[in-house]
């Protein structure tokens, strides 16, 4: 089973600080990994997957198997970042194809202050 | 593009009660709805996996019987909490996903979220 770890519940950083939102994962096979965010009071949305290698809002995520890590990067935090984030892989929906269900990690709370 | 609306958006009903709360995708045909419930302070957990037109797919420890699901069409999908009881308060979140053809894995767009009160 696809299983990831959120090691910190809480993460608290000062604007412009870089901030790391930690994730492990531990499955075999190769791994898929979104991360997966929801600022206050909204719902929640897909912020970027390790597939498209692409930076969302300033925020990277390198998938480094020696480690099973996914952690979540930013180098200069803002305010608006402050939200929960979550880590998750996807794996096959019972239908096949390329629909898939999430297993979500317990999720880091980020704040910004400023 | 690729909006979900659950309603309602809060509802609070008495213990023995069922209740139903619907998920449309407004603005595509969603060939998979997902039903997470999600208590406070906590995880999101993936209930259930529905396609359009057949049964949905629980995962372990729901209870098919407790939670129904129904996804007549491409746009809506129900999902009722029968004999409702305060253990079942809880956030209830819908997602859908479209199929884009490939092999890549489609998007999931969340709906708002209902939250339910159990007297």
């Amino acid at each position: 089973a696809q299983r990831v770890t959120q090691p910190e519940k809480l993460l608290s950083v000062f604007k412009g600080a870089p901030v790391e939102l930690k994730c492990n994962y531990s499955y075999s096979g190769s791994p898929e990994l979104f991360w997966y965010v929801q600022y206050s009071r909204q719902r929640l949305q897909l912020l970027l997957r390790h597939i498209s290698r692409e930076s969302i809002k300033g925020f990277t995520a390198d998938l480094n198997k020696g480690e099973t890590s996914f952690h979540l990067k930013k180098p200069f935090a803002q305010e608006e970042d402050s939200a929960m984030y979550y880590c998750a892989p996807p794996s096959r929906a019972p239908s096949g194809g390329s629909n898939y269900k999430l297993t979500f990690g317990k999720g880091t709370l980020l704040t910004v202050n400023p | 593009g690729a909006v979900v609306s659950q309603h309602p958006s809060w509802v609070i009903c008495k213990s023995g009660t069922s209740v139903k709360i619907e998920c449309r995708s407004l603005d595509f045909q969603a060939t998979t709805m997902f039903w997470y419930r999600q208590f406070p302070k906590q995880s999101l957990m993936l209930m259930a996996t529905s396609n359009e037109g057949s049964k949905a797919t629980y995962e372990q420890g729901v209870e098919k019987d407790k939670f129904l699901i129904n996804h007549a069409s491409l746009t809506l999908s129900t999902l009722t909490v029968t004999s409702a009881h305060p253990e079942d308060s809880s956030f209830y979140i819908c997602s859908a996903s479209f199929s884009r053809g490939g092999n890549s894995y489609n998007e999931q767009f969340f709906g708002p979220g209902t939250r339910l009160t159990v007297l």
